[in-house]
């Protein structure tokens, strides 16, 4: 029975490397959500992907990073040419059916911390 | 934009003590949730709240969906050393031709003094 898989669980980088942050929803949830969270902040939205598609993407800056859930496989969070400000925790939520009130809870995952050096 | 507004920022309490936090808003919302992440976790649903009025309780802790809809409140009774963590509320915002987006406040992080 697990819930929101999120890995590696620590993401040390180098400024200007990639980082790639994957997140596997709970089994039957279909709907994806990336948040970040800055130490003593709250989680800031960045996109809401289902299979295939990004339905939101509002909360992502217009470059460097980039988001897909693939037919097959878990979800990518992709991140180009880091910078220091990148460092961060990166949270990833499924949710289940849409349609319903239930829609609006969204399971987390551990979440992957990225050290930007 | 939207956005909540969670009091206090930081509580200290000491063991046993009740605990009460709130979350507002200037707007309405017809789904309240509350989370708690523990220090180096991702956050845990503890409660959902669909209807204006309703109070709902998990164990030691109770909250309440706000009569005008623009606010919500939660309790812990009898605190004990695991209640430390951050406290967030969240609820969906409509969007125009899009799916709900679920916003959270900054968090009320809980302190137990030893």
């Amino acid at each position: 029975n697990a819930g929101v898989m999120q890995n590696p669980r620590h993401l040390v980088r180098r400024r200007g490397q990639e980082a790639r942050l994957r997140c596997s929803p709970m089994k039957g949830h279909s709907h994806v959500y990336w948040y970040r969270q800055l130490p003593e902040e709250g989680l800031k939205f960045m996109v809401y992907l289902q299979k295939e598609n990004i339905i939101d993407e509002s909360g992502m800056p217009k470059e460097r990073f980039s988001a897909e859930f693939p037919k097959e496989g878990p979800s990518i969070l992709r991140i180009q040419q880091v910078v220091r400000g990148d460092s961060a925790a990166y949270f990833c939520a499924s949710s289940p059916v849409v349609g319903t009130l239930a829609k609006n809870i969204q399971y987390f995952g551990a979440g992957t911390r990225l050290s930007v050096l | 934009g939207q956005q909540l507004n969670q009091s206090p920022q930081s509580m200290f309490i000491q063991e046993g003590e009740d605990v009460s936090m709130n979350c507002t808003s200037s707007s309405i919302f017809n789904t309240w949730l509350w989370y708690k992440q523990d220090p180096g976790e991702g956050p845990v649903l503890l409660i959902a709240l669909y209807k204006a009025g309703e109070l709902t309780s998990n164990g030691r802790l109770t909250a309440q969906f706000g009569i005008t809809r623009k606010d919500s409140f939660l309790n812990i009774s009898a605190s004990i050393p695991s209640d430390v963590g951050i406290y967030f509320c969240a609820g969906p915002i409509t969007q125009m031709n899009r799916d709900d987006k679920i916003i959270f406040g900054k968090g009320t992080r809980l302190h137990i003094l030893p």
